[in-house]
């Protein structure tokens, strides 16, 4: 079963506008932390975010933030002021803390963000 | 502060050869994962390794892939008698022992095309 869902498959953003990448997700888990990744076409994966599911505050980190709801298990992204260079692939990860896979993370199917100058 | 190494970054092979690919994880890291990415896809588990120890390997498929981590050295992630399927872009990560709140910190990837 599908436990990262991304339904965008494609965004576009005009430059310095903010934009919100989807993803909901699916764990019977009381406990587990949310990730977001960036993977540019260079092809690295760099680690944008986290959110814990005991954390009370939304995570920001500079220009990202995250949505955090966890009643409708949902998790989204916002990049605020985009820029150029943001252009890239974007997935949503959730690594589970309990039962025997607490150590795996779990990837949606990414977002392929375009920014428009 | 090295980040997670990996090598080689390009890799190729012909049909039914095999395929090494080497992982050193970030210093004081003792936790090692694979992913494997298709093309247009995201990431897939498939390995989970502690020094000396398999953890998980339930995304590891049942043939011809292997993986280790020794005592001294990288991890190493091994393909045998490679099929086209197998071209993809493979993973490592790793993350520090006890704290579970950390992120796991990407390797740049190995690009393995079988020709």
């Amino acid at each position: 079963a599908q436990k990262i869902t991304q339904t965008q498959p494609g965004m576009f953003v005009q430059e310095k506008e903010a934009v919100t990448l989807d993803c909901t997700y699916d764990t019977s888990d009381q406990s587990y932390g949310l990730f977001w990744y960036k993977q540019p076409s260079s092809g690295e994966m760099i680690f944008l975010i986290y959110q814990g599911s005991y954390d009370e505050q939304n995570a920001t980190e500079g220009r990202y933030s995250l949505n955090f709801q966890k009643a409708r298990k949902s998790a989204n992204l916002v990049i605020s002021a985009s820029q150029l260079g943001d252009s890239a692939m974007y997935f949503c990860a959730m690594r589970e803390m309990g039962g025997t896979s607490y150590d795996k993370v779990i990837f949606g199917p990414g977002t392929s963000l375009s920014v428009i100058p | 502060n090295a980040g997670v190494m990996q090598n080689p970054r390009h890799l190729v092979r012909r049909r039914g050869q095999e395929a090494r690919l080497r992982c050193s994880p970030m210093k004081g890291h003792s936790h090692v994962y694979w992913y494997r990415q298709l093309p247009e896809e995201g990431l897939k588990f498939m390995v989970y390794l502690q020094k000396e120890n398999i953890i998980d390997e339930s995304g590891m498929p049942k043939e011809r892939f292997s993986a280790e981590f020794p005592k001294e050295g990288p991890s190493i992630l091994r393909i045998q008698q490679v099929v086209r399927g197998d071209s993809a872009a493979y993973f490592c990560a790793s993350s520090p022992p006890l704290d579970r709140r950390y992120e796991q910190y990407f390797g740049p990837g190995t690009r393995l095309t079988v020709t």
